[in-house]
């Protein structure tokens, strides 16, 4: 049980902002929402992650709804090398620490 | 630092045979994660450390597993016997805290025939 949910697949066009959802509705108040990704034949990589602030790192931008339900990870300029699967992931601050992958976003990037 | 290691990067195997699979984490990560990926079940968190020591292997699916890390720079994840079935591809991660991003490795792409 991921517990976030996505959509399965997302297209955009090369240098356009893409705005990746996620839905986490049962997020707990100590829960981290963290972004992977992974690129064709490689391990995911890490995005960016967040708990209730808004985020910006050097790859993207991460806004947290004000209630936390859901949140959206922000590709500002896509390019062809932004063709992975997002992994939009509910980390619990609690002592088990685990990073539960579902199944993400498919994000295709038409040249 | 070259990142997470990981060997071999593939692996083909007659069923019954042993697979030793080996990882080398990131030097001065506390964390080492084991994670296998297939097309049905996506990416699955087998077992993680916290230096060294293994704190929740519930997700190995049955005996035949097992992992080890005797030191804090080299992991090992055994098969024995393997099964067409353990045919994915695992991924080693480590992080540096419980909380920090985690970096994986190119994984290991074992097929058992």
């Amino acid at each position: 049980d991921a517990k976030t949910t996505q959509p399965n697949s997302m297209e955009s066009n090369e240098e356009e902002p893409v705005h990746l959802p996620c839905n986490h509705s049962t997020i707990s108040g100590t829960d981290y929402i963290h972004w992977y990704r992974q690129l064709p034949s490689q391990g995911p990589e890490y995005v960016i992650h967040g708990l209730t602030s808004n985020v910006n790192n050097r790859m993207a931008s991460l806004a947290i709804a004000e209630d936390r339900k859901s949140s959206t990870l922000i590709l500002h300029r896509a390019t062809l090398r932004d063709a992975a699967v997002y992994y939009c992931i509910r980390k619990s601050g609690g002592s088990n620490y685990k990073l539960t992958f579902g199944k993400g976003t498919l994000l295709t990037v038409n040249p | 630092d070259a990142g997470v290691i990981q060997s071999p990067r593939h692996e083909v195997t007659e069923m019954g045979q042993e697979v030793t699979l080996r990882c080398k984490p990131i030097s001065g990560h506390d964390y080492l994660f084991w994670y296998r990926q297939t097309m049905m079940r996506g990416l699955e968190l087998l077992i993680y450390f916290n230096n060294n020591v293994p704190i929740d292997d519930s997700g190995m699916p049955e005996d035949r597993f097992s992992a080890k890390m005797p030191n804090a720079s080299f992991s090992t994840l055994k098969i024995q016997p393997s099964e067409p079935r353990d045919s994915a591809v695992y991924f080693c991660a480590s992080s540096l805290l419980r909380d920090s991003e985690a970096f994986f490795g190119q994984g290991t792409r074992l097929t058992v025939v």
